[in-house]
């Protein structure tokens, strides 16, 4: 069974900073898809980004980009000139392409707090 | 584009009474939809998936009699806590997949839902 980890409960960052927030999964498939989503106070789930297993080219968003080590299997975001919109929830989250459409595993969330 | 609503956002009951909340996908055609529960501070946590015209598939642990989930149309799904108990106060978030993006899911708002 696949599963996501993310081994920073909390974290904090300065405005206008750079933060890495770090997530490592395990799965036995060769092609997935993986995804960081952001969960703001209003908890409207949002897609930060998103990274196809089978590319080898690192996804970039505007100030979010990701660094995907397929043998690794790691798969951190990093959030540059942090903004205090930034503050959130934040979730790095598998799924799998064996079906049209698989089900989303979620890892358990990292806080951040984006100081002023 | 791909916008899924969720109704109410916010329901309080009494104990023993039974609550439905819907899920629509709102400018796309969701084949399938999954309902989730979050607990303050934790992560999602996947009940089961909800295929237009089919059963719903419950994941481990997940009561079906319990919560009942219809899939009655493309743009329709939803989860029916029945006799509901205080412990089944939580956040319910639907998600809707659209095939065409990635195995991407658009989530709803959230359903806060409070049993006395």
């Amino acid at each position: 069974a696949q599963t996501v980890t993310q081994s920073q409960p909390e974290m904090s960052v300065q405005e206008a900073e750079t933060v890495t927030l770090s997530c490592t999964y395990d799965t036995s498939e060769n092609n997935y898809y993986l995804f960081w989503y952001k969960q703001p106070p209003s908890r409207q789930m949002i897609l930060v980004i998103r990274q196809e297993a089978y590319k080898q080219q690192n996804a970039t968003e505007n100030r979010f980009s990701v660094n995907f080590q397929k043998a690794a299997k790691s798969f951190s975001l990093k959030i540059s000139d942090s903004q205090l919109g930034d503050t959130a929830m934040y979730f790095c989250a598998f799924a799998g392409m064996k079906t049209s459409y698989d089900k989303v595993i979620f890892g358990p969330g990292t806080s951040l707090s984006v100081i002023p | 584009g791909a916008v899924v609503s969720q109704h109410p956002s916010r329901v309080i009951c009494k104990s023993g009474t039974s609550v439905k909340i819907e899920c629509r996908s709102l400018d796309f055609q969701a084949t399938t939809m999954f309902w989730y529960r979050q607990f303050p501070k934790q992560s999602l946590m996947l009940m089961a998936t909800s295929n237009e015209g089919s059963k719903a598939t419950y994941e481990q642990g997940v009561e079906k009699d319990k919560f009942l989930i219809n899939h009655a149309s493309l743009t329709l799904s939803t989860l029916t806590v029945t006799s509901a108990h205080p412990e089944d106060s939580s956040f319910y978030i639907c998600s809707a997949g659209d095939r065409g993006r990635y195995n991407e899911q658009f989530f709803g708002p959230g359903t806060r839902l409070t049993v006395l």
